[in-house]
């Protein structure tokens, strides 16, 4: 049963350019979170979706961050115009049912350089 | 939201038990604790929570105070790999892992 994949692992973007980060859960997961992780700092919440819904969003910057996770494939983590201040490891995370004490299972990250 | 308050960071001998504690005194009696953990350049780790009760599964065993201000996780056995950073997290609004800056644990051969 395979976990929580990210793609890519590693990712170079020059200033202005974009980001597409890519989240798969695990299988029979309908629930998708996305954290932000600076460097030496833990890690902070972004969004919450469900399949073809945005539930919370609250945590993701007003401008340039978009997330979607649409009926088939991948949650995607998409930045525009990235700056340096983007470079970061963002994790997905996905849980089954969405509840208050869902377990979430986390991915290995995509650590996003900005040049 | 409750916050936490854990040690910056601990050394562990290999192969002895490692206690790690974690304050929460503002926890509401609906919120639980959580702890996982981050190996490094890995995603985090879920690891054991509870709500009042002590909890042990196969990786830990998790020690809540009566008055539920503070727990400890416990490592029975600690392993080179277990060297990580250890979050203690109070979940607050379900979905939201709040994550502080961790015990960063190191196991010494």
């Amino acid at each position: 049963n395979a976990g929580v994949m990210q793609n890519p692992r590693h990712l170079v973007r020059r200033r202005g350019q974009e980001a597409r980060l890519r989240c798969s859960p695990m299988k029979g997961h309908s629930h998708v979170y996305w954290y932000r992780q600076l460097p030496e700092e833990g890690l902070k919440f972004m969004v919450y979706l469900q399949k073809e819904n945005i539930i919370d969003e609250s945590g993701m910057p007003k401008e340039r961050f978009s997330a979607e996770f649409p009926k088939e494939g991948p949650s995607i983590l998409r930045i525009q115009q990235v700056v340096r201040g983007d470079s970061a490891a963002y994790f997905c995370a996905s849980s089954p049912f969405g509840g208050a004490q869902d377990e979430q299972f986390f991915g290995p990250g995509t650590r996003l350089t900005v040049l | 939201d409750a916050k936490t308050t854990q040690p910056t960071s601990m050394d562990c001998a290999e192969g002895r038990a490692a206690n790690l504690p974690c304050n929460h005194s503002t926890i509401s009696g609906n919120e639980y604790v959580y702890w996982y953990r981050q190996i490094h350049s890995q995603g985090p780790q879920y690891i054991i929570h509870g709500l009042k009760n002590n909890e042990t599964n196969e990786m830990a065993s998790l020690i809540i105070t009566e008055d539920r201000k503070s727990s400890t996780l416990i490592l029975p056995h600690a392993t080179l790999r277990d060297t990580a950073v250890y979050y203690c997290i109070v979940r607050v609004e379900g979905y939201k892992l709040s994550f502080g800056a961790g015990t960063t644990v190191t196991v010494r051969a």
